[in-house]
């Protein structure tokens, strides 16, 4: 069964300071990840996509890693601010899945002044 | 621009009671799905469109059913509320080549609580 795993399930930290999300799969075969950031009452908004053949791609402050020998992203928040507090979604589909998505139950982030 | 637009935002109903949850967008995108997010779960797909007259079950479609008549529009009906559908419920849309990976752009979501 294609599953999505993310750790922590939240995660406090001070304002200024890095932090990283992890996204564990078992979707197979892979085609892309992406995460999401949602804000308290909004829906998801995209940060990012990895596909098959991307290791890293930047958007800002936030940065994604993909290895897909191992089956594993991160997102990695630096300096964080006041509005990086959200949750944040990883979603994975499979090749050939038609518009099946695999989505996490999301990282809470909180950051505090 | 508006983008995907949900309509009501809250919404109370008793058992057994029937409404509709509407979701427009206006960005002329041929896949349209409804969501539903619960505490401590993944978003669950609950009905899809791949455009007008084309509608499809997706993982949780029981006690909800969805037409797509427009482009723009595609609205999600529950026929006879229960508790169990208590639920924040998104709606979002994309372009329909699935395979480059087009990003979901979602709607702020309707708070449903069934008593």
């Amino acid at each position: 069964k294609n599953q999505v795993e993310q750790s922590p399930q939240s995660l406090i930290i001070l304002e200024g300071k890095n932090c990283t999300l992890q996204c564990n799969y078992t979707v197979s075969p892979f085609s892309n990840l992406r995460w999401y950031k949602q804000d308290t009452g909004r829906g998801p908004v995209s940060l990012t996509i990895m596909t098959f053949s991307e290791n890293t791609k930047s958007n800002g402050r936030y940065t994604a890693t993909l290895d897909a020998d191992t089956k594993q992203s991160s997102l990695h928040i630096t300096a964080s601010q006041l509005s990086d507090s959200a949750s944040y979604i990883c979603v994975v589909s499979a090749v050939n899945s038609g518009y099946a998505l695999n989505f996490g139950k999301g990282t809470s982030l909180l950051v505090t002044p | 621009n508006a983008g995907v637009t949900q309509t009501p935002k809250f919404q109370v109903l008793k058992t057994g009671q029937s409404m509709t949850l509407q979701c427009a967008q206006d960005m002329n995108h041929e896949y349209m799905s409804w969501y539903r997010q619960d505490p401590g779960m993944g978003l669950r797909l609950i009905h899809y469109s791949v455009g007008a007259g084309i509608t499809d079950q997706g993982e949780v479609p029981n006690g909800y059913n969805v037409s797509r008549s427009t482009t723009e529009d595609f609205p999600l009906r529950l026929l006879s509320a229960a508790p169990s559908q208590t639920s924040v419920y998104f709606c979002a849309s994309s372009y329909s080549d699935r395979s480059q990976g087009s990003p979901l752009h979602f709607g702020n979501g309707t708070r449903l609580t069934v008593t």
